[in-house]
């Protein structure tokens, strides 16, 4: 079956710099994808990586090396407002169309 | 605006009674998902439907039921037989090309009292 398996919680300080890594157990590979979600809020789509490599939006960067399972999302600059949770999620590799699985997530706790 | 509306924000009913959550998308997207969420949990799927009047079980719909008669509308009732039904519920779609890019509602909070 499916699986990813990605940290519970990290903390970190404003201005620094936070790596969450994900590992990925799947029968099929479609790409990695990363989520935003704040306390009560829906999920926001931050990044999907289907190749090896990394891809940058602004502050935020996603790796992905498909050799190792492996992928991350990088936050620079750390702001209060990036105090969240961050999901990993691939696409199943059973089904012909869109269905998506997800991590745990990873609490991000940003202190001044 | 184009977006995903789910109504209400916040449900309360009596154990026993079917509740059904609303879920509308305008953005023309053939996909449609629902999940739940416990507290500091990830999402686990219960239904999800690639195209109108056809619509497939995820990880745990037992207790649970989908319709998909028009594209924009994909509502999910949470049934008697579901035997934890408090949790937070969303909504997604996407469109066919980019199944990897959803786009959430902003939730229906349920609590079962």
């Amino acid at each position: 079956g499916q699986s990813l398996e990605q940290p519970s919680e990290v903390t970190a300080v404003e201005g620094a710099i936070v790596q969450i890594n994900c590992t990925y157990q799947t029968s099929g590979f479609y790409g990695l994808s990363w989520y935003q979600q704040h306390d009560g809020g829906a999920p926001t789509f931050l990044s999907y990586n289907a190749l090896d490599g990394l891809e940058e939006t602004g502050r935020f960067s996603s790796f992905l090396s498909r050799s190792d399972s492996y992928g991350y999302l990088l936050l620079q600059e750390l702001q209060m407002k990036d105090s969240a949770s961050y999901f990993c999620a691939v696409r199943d590799g059973g089904n012909q169309g869109g269905k998506l699985i997800f991590g745990q997530g990873t609490e991000l706790s940003v202190k001044p | 605006d184009g977006g995903i509306t789910q109504s209400p924000k916040y449900l309360f009913r009596k154990e026993g009674q079917n509740v059904t959550l609303s879920c509308e998308q305008n953005l023309n997207h053939d996909a449609m998902y629902w999940y739940r969420q416990d507290p500091g949990q990830g999402l686990r799927l219960i239904y999800y439907s690639q195209i109108v009047n056809d619509f497939q079980k995820g990880d745990i719909a037992e207790g649970y039921s989908v319709s998909r008669e028009k594209k924009e509308s994909f509502p999910l009732t949470v049934t008697s037989a579901q035997k934890n039904p408090t949790a937070f519920y969303l909504c997604a779609s996407t469109p066919a090309a980019a199944y990897n890019e959803q786009f959430f509602g902003p939730g229906t909070r349920l609590t079962v009292l």
